[in-house]
């Protein structure tokens, strides 16, 4: 079974940092692109970074090009993104995703929680 | 980057009667390759998003066939043709065609 377990978030102040983590298992996590998206308060979906599956290529949404970093570590088949420079409308929860166009898997991690208030 | 704009945003719907949503982009959502990835997720309440539908029509495996999804170019349909109460939640479209990935704003459907 599909298993990806994100972990990292918490409670940060305007300003500062956060590494999120995304174990995955009961796939091959080599083979796929892994993407970050959050989903807001009002419940809006956006798709934040992508990283292919050799970690030759990543691809960042401009609300967080410069200020977050997507990275991989196929040996252990976690996923991280590091989070710089945290603002106020960063706050969501954050999803570790093997976004699919085609047949194959697309299969969602459970969340974690960002907040950044001071 | 490509609006997707649902409707409705809410669709209360009677127990066994049927139901649509609406997802238009501002962009054709075919691809150079000549596929259309538009993808439709469910989001039960308290659940993470589920992927229904990938490259419009394709249903992925264990969503009932009373869901259907059809469209093309900028025009999208979802479809459900006998509401049952589990299907309570929240429905976006995704376009996988140009970077950044987008999603609609997102349909509450509930039982009326």
């Amino acid at each position: 079974e599909v298993h990806l377990v994100e972990s990292g978030g918490g409670l940060v102040q305007p300003g500062g940092s956060l590494r999120l983590s995304c174990a995955a298992s009961g796939f091959t996590f080599n083979t796929y692109w892994m993407y970050w998206v959050r989903q807001g308060p009002g419940k809006e979906l956006q798709c934040l970074s992508t990283i292919n599956p050799d970690e030759s290529r990543t691809v960042y949404a401009d609300s967080v090009k410069g200020r977050f970093t997507i990275s991989r570590d196929n040996a252990k088949s976690t996923l991280y993104l590091q989070m710089n420079s945290l603002r106020a409308d960063d706050t969501a929860i954050y999803y570790c995703v093997s976004l699919t166009n085609g047949a194959g898997l697309d299969s969602w991690g459970q969340g974690t929680l960002v907040s950044v208030s001071s | 980057d490509v609006v997707m704009t649902q409707s409705p945003l809410s669709l209360p719907v009677t127990l066994g009667q049927p139901a649509s949503i609406s997802c238009r982009s501002s962009q054709s959502l075919v691809h150079t390759d000549g596929n259309t990835y538009l993808s439709w997720y469910q989001q039960r309440p308290g659940q993470s998003p589920r992927r229904l539908f990938y490259m419009v029509s394709n249903r992925d495996s264990g969503v009932p066939d009373r869901f259907s999804g059809s469209g093309s170019g900028t025009d999208f349909t979802l479809k459900i043709s006998r509401v049952e109460a589990e299907d309570v939640g929240v429905y976006y479209c995704m376009q996988g065609t140009h970077w950044p990935k987008t999603f609609g704003q997102g349909t509450k459907l509930e039982i009326k």
